[in-house]
């Protein structure tokens, strides 16, 4: 596609229920983040995938999260048992390579836990 | 820990004077170093990125940032400010792309 494409754009939980929040990179990107924007941290990195494999992991807040990513392509970020300190805007970016070539961003999941 | 520090939550400047938005960071090694905006329910645009060379970048939009070593410093600056500016601007260093740390963002107003 065009751009980076998130879905839901906008999704309301109650708490203690999964969710599921999409990522379609633009295509041919092999580097894939997920950040997280909330008022009161800022925007902070969960995870970045090369291909399907996950290098780096160590921004999940708890094992509530996880993510995964098929075919090199798109990518889940999943939060079970959703608690009300998960509401945020969920972003997810891509780039052609990890390093230095630059990360688009998509418009972000706005999860909003009641 | 790296970190990011954007000192002004918000900034009002009127349109058609100039602009510098601060940041400040701590970083052990040569940092990249990375200015994003994002306006009302848009995602972030890159603005310009330093990873080396030479310490004045030029980005899109009339943006220009410099880096200071020696100040831990990496200011944004435009010599005048249109309405269109209107938005919020995120300071981020990393080591590339693959991760990269945020600072907290300046908000900036821009008056008629």
């Amino acid at each position: 596609g065009a751009g980076v494409s998130q879905s839901p754009s906008n999704k309301v939980t109650e708490k203690g229920k999964d969710v599921e929040l999409r990522c379609d990179p633009i295509s041919g990107h092999t580097a894939l983040y997920w950040y997280r924007q909330s008022l009161g941290q800022g925007l902070e990195f969960l995870i970045y995938f090369q291909g399907n494999s996950a290098p780096d992991k160590s921004g999940l807040p708890s094992d509530r999260f996880s993510a995964e990513r098929t075919g090199g392509s798109v990518s889940t970020l999943t939060i079970q048992r959703t608690q009300q300190e998960d509401s945020a805007v969920y972003l997810c970016a891509s780039s052609s390579r990890a390093g230095q070539s630059e990360a688009f961003f998509g418009q972000g999941t706005r999860l909003t836990v009641v | 820990a790296q970190s990011v520090t954007q000192p002004d939550i918000h900034i009002t400047v009127s349109e058609g004077a100039s602009l510098e938005l601060r940041c400040n960071y701590s970083y052990g090694a040569t940092p990249y170093l990375f200015w994003y905006v994002q306006s009302p329910g848009q995602g972030l645009q890159l603005l310009l990125k330093y990873f080396s060379g030479d310490t004045l970048v030029q980005g899109i939009k009339g943006f220009e940032a410099e880096f200071k070593r020696s100040q831990s410093s990496f200011n944004l600056r435009k010599p005048s400010v249109h309405w269109s500016d209107a938005a919020e601007y995120f300071c981020a260093v990393g080591e590339g792309f693959q991760k990269l740390v945020f600072g907290t963002g300046t908000r900036l107003l821009v008056s008629p």
